[in-house]
């Protein structure tokens, strides 16, 4: 089976920067993909890695270690808007579920303050 | 691209009668669709993977005759709560992509159905 530990809940203010580690544990990996999800809204792709490093998209970032199987993303210059839950997950590793099949994490709620 | 509509976003429902959920996508074809549930601040969870012409495969522990899930278009899947119960309230989303999932090619999410069952 396949299971992803992140920070359930983290506080910080507008213009800090957070990070929300994840942790996982699979039988074969395909990559590390974040999402983020507001209140009752549907999950929004982030970021995707799938090899070792640092991939940045504006505020965004994710990184990879596939060595320590652990990723972060990094949320710099908060925004009230960035207010929502942040999801990491990874792909199964069976060719038969088509290559598309997620298992989440448990989520982190970022709650940005003034 | 690559845009996911579920319809209702929202049905209340009473106990004991079915509830239709409804997933397209809009601008390509899924062959794949995935339905997820998931519970005030808690994950998603899988319940099952919705293949076109064929059975779904559903999830341990996720009941194929109370969850009922027909594909059978390329860019239709309906997921029928049947019997509904008030334990069965929950956010439902479906999601698709356009093939295996990576950085260019990720999941994109419906926009949910919250259930309420009375």
């Amino acid at each position: 089976g396949q299971s992803l530990e992140q920070p359930s809940e983290v506080t910080a203010v507008e213009g800090a920067i957070v990070q929300i580690n994840c942790t996982y544990q699979t039988s074969g990996f395909y990559g590390l993909s974040w999402y983020q999800q507001h209140d009752g809204g549907a999950p929004t792709f982030l970021s995707y890695n799938a090899l070792d490093g640092l991939e940045e998209t504006g505020r965004f970032s994710s990184f990879l270690s596939r060595s320590d199987s652990y990723g972060y993303l990094l949320l710099q210059e908060l925004q009230m808007k960035d207010s929502a839950s942040y999801f990491c997950a990874v792909r199964d590793p069976e060719i038969k579920a088509a290559g598309n099949k997620l298992t989440f994490g448990g989520g982190t709620r970022v709650l940005v303050k003034p | 691209g690559a845009v996911v509509s579920q319809h209702p976003s929202w049905v209340i429902c009473k106990s004991g009668t079915s509830v239709k959920i409804e997933c397209r996508s809009l601008d390509f074809q899924a062959t794949t669709m995935f339905w997820y549930r998931q519970f005030p601040k808690q994950s998603l969870m899988l319940m099952a993977t919705s293949n076109e012409g064929s059975k779904a495969t559903y999830e341990q522990g996720v009941e194929k005759d109370k969850f009922l899930i027909n594909h059978a278009s390329l860019t239709l899947s309906t997921l029928t709560v049947t019997s509904a119960h008030p334990e069965d309230s929950s956010f439902y989303i479906c999601s698709a992509s356009l093939g295996p999932v990576s950085g260019n090619s990720p999941l994109h999410f419906g926009n949910g159905t919250r259930l309420t069952v009375t």
